[in-house]
């Protein structure tokens, strides 16, 4: 199995801050026939189900705010959120489709400092 | 608009049984790959069973393999769950979600979920 490992586990950010959350995977997601790589960021605010927020790495689901962004290939991926607003306080995972069974990170606490 | 509902969650005793349901609305559900997620209470998210369009091709996680059976009925636009041998550890929320297709394919994210139903299994 692919293991997904997040960091840090939590973080508490000021309103208007970057707040940025790394995920490394145990092994490459990048699929070199056609260079994408098979990762995707959800957010989960309290008592809600996950949000798909960034698939193939960096690209935003529709309707998601332009201040998320993905970044990384390979193992070392990156979800940046680049002003934190209050409805950010959530829970984030990273997730890999590259290969059964489909694996997620065990998630990043985001908070307001 | 898309929407999601589970069902059929509750208590039940080890060694019983559940049978989850999804129903959908919004989209042509039988054009789509759908899975079944679940969420330990407090913990993160974890992958349990797939099912590709016409029920045709079916993949479980090692932790329900044996005791799950995913299926569904594109007639009903429906999804579910028959969970058989229920352990302790299989308490959580189930999530069913849609997974992502596009012009060039499916993948294996979700771009869409239910609200979730929780199961307990506990004397």
């Amino acid at each position: 199995d692919i293991v997904m490992t997040q960091s840090p586990d939590s973080l508490a950010v000021s309103l208007g801050e970057r707040a940025t959350i790394n995920c490394k995977s145990s092994r490459t997601v990048l699929y070199t026939s056609n260079s994408y790589n098979y990762l995707a960021w959800y957010q989960q605010k309290p008592g809600q189900p996950p949000n798909l927020l960034i698939y193939w790495a960096s690209t935003r689901e529709s309707g998601v705010p332009d201040r998320f962004s993905g970044s990384g290939s390979g193992t070392d991926f990156t979800l940046t959120i680049s002003s934190l607003q209050a409805e950010d306080v959530a829970v984030y995972y990273c997730q890999q489709y590259y290969t059964t069974p489909w694996t997620f990170g065990q998630g990043t606490k985001v908070e307001i400092k | 608009e898309v929407q999601l509902v589970e069902s059929g969650g509750g208590r039940v005793q080890p060694g019983g049984s559940l049978r989850l349901s999804c129903s959908v609305s919004g989209f042509i559900f039988s054009s789509y790959w759908m899975t079944w997620v679940r969420q330990a209470p407090g913990k993160g998210l974890e992958w349990v069973a797939n099912i590709k369009q016409g029920g045709t091709e079916k993949y479980y996680a090692d932790s329900v393999r044996g005791r799950f059976t995913i299926s569904r009925d594109d007639a009903k636009n429906s999804l579910y769950l028959q969970m058989n041998s229920l352990r302790a550890e299989d308490t959580a929320i189930y999530y069913c979600a849609r997974e992502y297709c596009s012009g060039d394919g499916c993948y294996r994210f979700f771009d869409h979920w239910g609200q979730g139903t929780l199961v307990t299994v506990s004397s």
